[in-house]
């Protein structure tokens, strides 16, 4: 069974630039999670889709940040512009999922991003 | 929020010594992983334990929820056990974000 999918793998951006972030979660995993991780750190809940809906997004710094998750599959991670605080590790989770159930996260190889 | 505390932080084993590694958290848990990050930086999944004991391999975990604690277990320490060992739970009704402890680096030399 394939993981879940990053990309790109690095990137490296001036601040004020925008960039976006790919993710493919495992087949048949409802949830998908995106993670930062600044360096030091355990990461952090940006954001969590139900199929291709919204369940927490109370930690996206919403005035840079966006996420979309289109037909409740792959989703996109957007930071427009992104500022020198924003070098991380954004890291992609999935889990199968119902709503009212915890399960099992499982993450992808992560994209490093750092902002000059 | 719940706190999550990890110790030791920082942790230098000669290979084939066995060590105990140790998170505590402040609230009742609906879920606990235990992750290796490794030097690439994949989260790699060691155990989904929000109570009770499993063992793979030479790695072994305990979770005792009532006292809110877990111990990870690793048994005759290889240079590939080297990294950050991350603790991760769950907790409240209605969320299902993963908070993280700091984490333990495990450094084991030859």
């Amino acid at each position: 069974e394939a993981g879940v999918a990053q990309s790109p793998r690095y990137k490296i951006i001036e601040k004020r630039q925008s960039v976006a972030f790919w993710c493919n979660p495992i087949s048949g995993h409802a949830t998908l999670y995106w993670y930062q991780q600044i360096l030091g750190q355990g990461p952090k809940l940006l954001i969590q889709f139900q199929n291709n809906g919204v369940v927490d997004d109370s930690q996206l710094p919403k005035d840079r940040f966006s996420a979309e998750r289109l037909k409740g599959v792959d989703s996109t991670l957007k930071i427009q512009p992104a500022k020198l605080e924003d070098s991380a590790v954004y890291l992609c989770a999935s889990s199968p999922g119902l709503a009212g159930v915890t399960y099992e996260q499982y993450f992808g190889p992560g994209t490093r991003l750092t902002v000059t | 929020g719940i706190q999550v505390e990890q110790s030791p932080p920082d942790l230098i084993l000669q290979e084939g010594a066995n060590s105990t590694l140790r998170c505590n958290f402040s609230d009742s848990v609906n879920n606990l992983q235990w992750f290796h990050q490794n030097p690439w930086g994949q989260l790699i999944n060691l155990f989904y334990i929000p109570s009770g004991t499993k063992q793979n391999g030479r790695l072994s975990a305990t979770t005792v929820a009532t006292e809110r604690y877990s111990l990870l277990y690793i048994s005759s320490s290889q240079t590939t056990d080297s990294g950050v060992y991350f603790c991760a739970v769950v907790s409240g009704a209605g969320s299902y974000q993963l908070t993280f402890g700091k984490g333990t680096k495990l450094s084991v030399i030859p």
